[in-house]
């Protein structure tokens, strides 16, 4: 079974652009979930989505939204890019239901200049 | 506010040598506890998990963890450390909402020959 894929791994971006990200679940999983990782804050949860619907998030700005196809397929999406942005940003899909497990993907890592 | 600590921010071991890594949550419940691990450049990947039931649970790559109410406390045990073992280690809770990820700040171990 193919794992969580992630694209594109590397992105560089200036400053005031928007960028998208794009995560594809494990085949079957209907919920994914995102998180920015950086070495100052470490991980943190952004969102997550079920079944298309963000079922929750995270303390970030509204400049960091999302959605999920129904596909279960989900992007990330980042307007108005700051310096601060530049991170790791993981995704994680599992079953939603039950006792879950999250199923990591490799990343993306977002540099913002 | 919940939290998820974990004191030693960097420990070195020998190869062959025994490990422990402390990880401490506050919350009021038992939330459902995790170790991930992540080496550098690489998502996460999940170790071990423990929900409810046995309190000493067993994970992947010879690693165990022993949950401890009364410490609020969920520490990972490796007997014998391999150098393939050098990577960073998350300690993380989930509250039992929507699979939100909280997580410690992380443990990095290095592994002398």
């Amino acid at each position: 079974k193919a794992g969580v894929t992630q694209t594109p791994r590397y992105l560089i971006k200036t400053r005031g652009q928007q960028v998208t990200l794009s995560c594809s679940p494990i085949s079957g999983h209907r919920s994914v979930s995102w998180y920015q990782q950086t070495p100052g804050q470490g991980l943190q949860f952004l969102f997550e989505y079920f079944s298309e619907t963000q079922r929750n998030k995270g303390n970030f700005p509204g400049r960091f939204s999302g959605r999920q196809f129904s596909n279960s397929r989900s992007e990330m999406n980042v307007s108005t890019l700051e310096l601060g942005d530049s991170a790791l940003y993981l995704c994680a899909s599992s079953t939603g239901q039950d006792f879950y497990e999250q199923y990591f993907g490799p990343g993306t890592r977002l540099t913002v200049t | 506010a919940q939290s998820v600590t974990q004191p030693d921010i960097h420990i070195t071991v020998s190869e062959g040598a025994s490990l422990e890594l402390r990880c401490n949550y506050s919350y009021g419940a038992t939330p459902y506890l995790f170790w991930y691990v992540q080496s550098p450049g690489q998502g996460l990947q999940l170790l071990l998990k423990y929900f409810s039931g046995d309190t000493l649970v067993q994970g992947i790559k010879g690693f165990e963890a022993e949950f401890k109410r009364s410490q609020s406390s969920f520490n990972l045990r490796k007997p014998s450390v391999h150098w393939s073992d050098a990577a960073e280690y998350f300690c993380a809770v989930d509250l039992g909402g929507y699979n939100k990820l909280i997580f410690g700040a992380g443990t990095r171990l290095a592994v002398h020959p």
